[in-house]
């Protein structure tokens, strides 16, 4: 299957810093690229769905200013969490999608933000 | 309203059977995917289904009745490493994937 290469895995920053995630598809071209959150035993939340070239569509709930999502290129999207709070501490996962007839979206390692 | 419902945990005995199911109500239909999640990782893709049926794939297996807006994953000859939480996810008509909250799969020697 193709390869989604997320970085940092693991990352602390005190809180009213900003934190940068990046998202690599490595063998494939992804047109979309999905950002999610996750809490403790709960399932995966939507953050935002970012298109290449274009801005991205954030879910309802999701400050836009706060969470930056970039995506440049074909094979790389950012998420910068910005003036990170305690209460930003999550899991976060990022996953991408080739072109429209693609069905499946492959997932990164995920990234373990803790905000001291 | 989007929806999907799946047990919120299940225990079973190794080397056993299980089948966990999930039903799900969305805004069209493109697809119904199983993840496996352990603790503390990212997904990863076990199964899709978007026609009627069985698919099967080694010790799991995926069903499909759309219908009626229904999936199960069964698990054969269960291991220990097989503990984790499945989650179900339905693909919308704008390909969107609609996440069930997982169930978690305690195995048990």
């Amino acid at each position: 299957g193709a390869v989604v290469s997320q970085h940092p895995s693991r990352v602390i920053c005190k809180s009213g810093t900003s934190v940068k995630i990046e998202c690599r598809s490595l063998d494939f071209q992804a047109t979309t690229m999905f950002w999610y959150r996750q809490f403790p035993k709960q399932s995966l939340m939507l953050m935002a769905t970012s298109n290449e070239g274009s801005k991205a569509t954030y879910e309802q709930g999701v400050e836009k200013d706060k969470f930056l999502i970039n995506h440049a290129s074909l094979t790389l999207s950012t998420l910068t969490v910005t003036s990170a709070h305690p209460e930003d501490s999550s899991f976060y996962i990022c996953s991408a999608k080739g072109g429209e007839g693609d069905t499946e979206a492959f997932f990164g390692q995920g990234t373990r933000l803790t905000v001291v | 309203g989007q929806n999907i419902d799946q047990p919120t945990e299940m225990t079973a005995t190794e080397g056993a059977i299980v089948q966990i199911n999930c039903t799900y109500q969305t805004s069209g239909f493109n697809g119904l995917f199983w993840y496996q999640q352990h603790a503390g990782e990212a997904p990863t893709f076990l199964s899709y289904n978007v026609l009627d049926g069985l698919e099967e794939k080694g010790r799991f297996s995926s069903f499909l009745s759309r219908s009626k807006g229904y999936s199960y994953l069964l698990l054969k000859e269960l291991q220990m490493k097989d503990s984790a939480s499945y989650l179900c996810a339905a693909s919308d008509s704008n390909y969107q994937l609609i996440w069930g909250a997982g169930t978690k799969l305690i195995i048990k020697p």
